[in-house]
């Protein structure tokens, strides 16, 4: 597809279970981002990779979040020993955006993550 | 420590009139704003940009304006049309990162 893709579109789990959450973002978008939208928020930053690298990680909460992206393309978000408060909707975004240069970037649908 | 505020949490305003929403930003670092639009169970979908080198840009029916020396923005719709409701999010980068700032969002509703 052209846009963004994010799976599952929805996961609970029981707290302390471990999480995966994919990102597909727009081939040849150098630039990926993590957000996560609590109810009644706006998105919150997690963590951007420029290419393979996190470029800047300063968003996530605590050590239980970790996020990957091996190849420069797909990205995948994961989340140890899940808490109640985890629960939130999962945003991915990318951009054709290179340093020096700033650019709107397209959102996926999101993954609804409820903690039970 | 909110950097970018949307202090209406809710708009509505009758179709064919115009809608004004409003953004605060605290952060001078601050080169790049962007309004996206979000219906419920889909992501955000970009609207409008605009550069800190510029105080205004028009798409169609979709204008922002910045100013700079108030760290205020507002998105200008018009007219608004029932399909324009839902809720619009201000958001705020720099350094060239793309790294975004989101407010809380105003949810608009444009009745018909």
């Amino acid at each position: 597809g052209a846009g963004v893709s994010q799976t599952p579109s929805n996961k609970v789990t029981e707290k302390g279970k471990y999480v995966e959450l994919r990102c597909d973002p727009i081939s040849g978008h150098t630039a990926l981002y993590w957000y996560r939208q609590s109810l009644g928020q706006g998105p919150e930053f997690l963590i951007y990779f420029q290419g393979t690298g996190a470029a800047d990680d300063s968003g996530l909460p605590n050590d239980r979040f970790f996020a990957v992206r091996p190849e420069g393309s797909v990205s995948t978000l994961k989340i140890q020993r899940t808490e109640r408060g985890d629960s939130a909707v999962y945003l991915c975004a990318s951009s054709p955006n290179r340093q020096g240069l700033n650019t709107e970037a397209f959102f996926g649908q999101g993954t609804r993550l409820t903690v039970v | 420590d909110q950097q970018v505020k949307q202090n209406s949490p809710s708009l509505s305003v009758q179709e064919g009139r115009i809608s004004i929403l409003n953004c605060d930003y605290t952060n001078s670092m601050f080169d790049y704003f962007l309004w996206y639009k979000k219906y419920p169970a889909e992501g955000p979908t970009f609207l409008i940009s605009i550069s800190s080198i510029k105080d205004k840009n028009e798409d169609g029916r979709f204008t922002v304006f910045l100013n700079k020396s108030a760290k205020h923005l507002s998105l200008h719709i018009v007219p608004s049309q029932p399909g324009d409701s839902a809720v619009y999010f201000c958001a705020a980068s720099g350094s060239n990162t793309g790294k975004l700032i989101f407010g809380q969002g105003t949810t608009l509703q444009v009745k018909p």
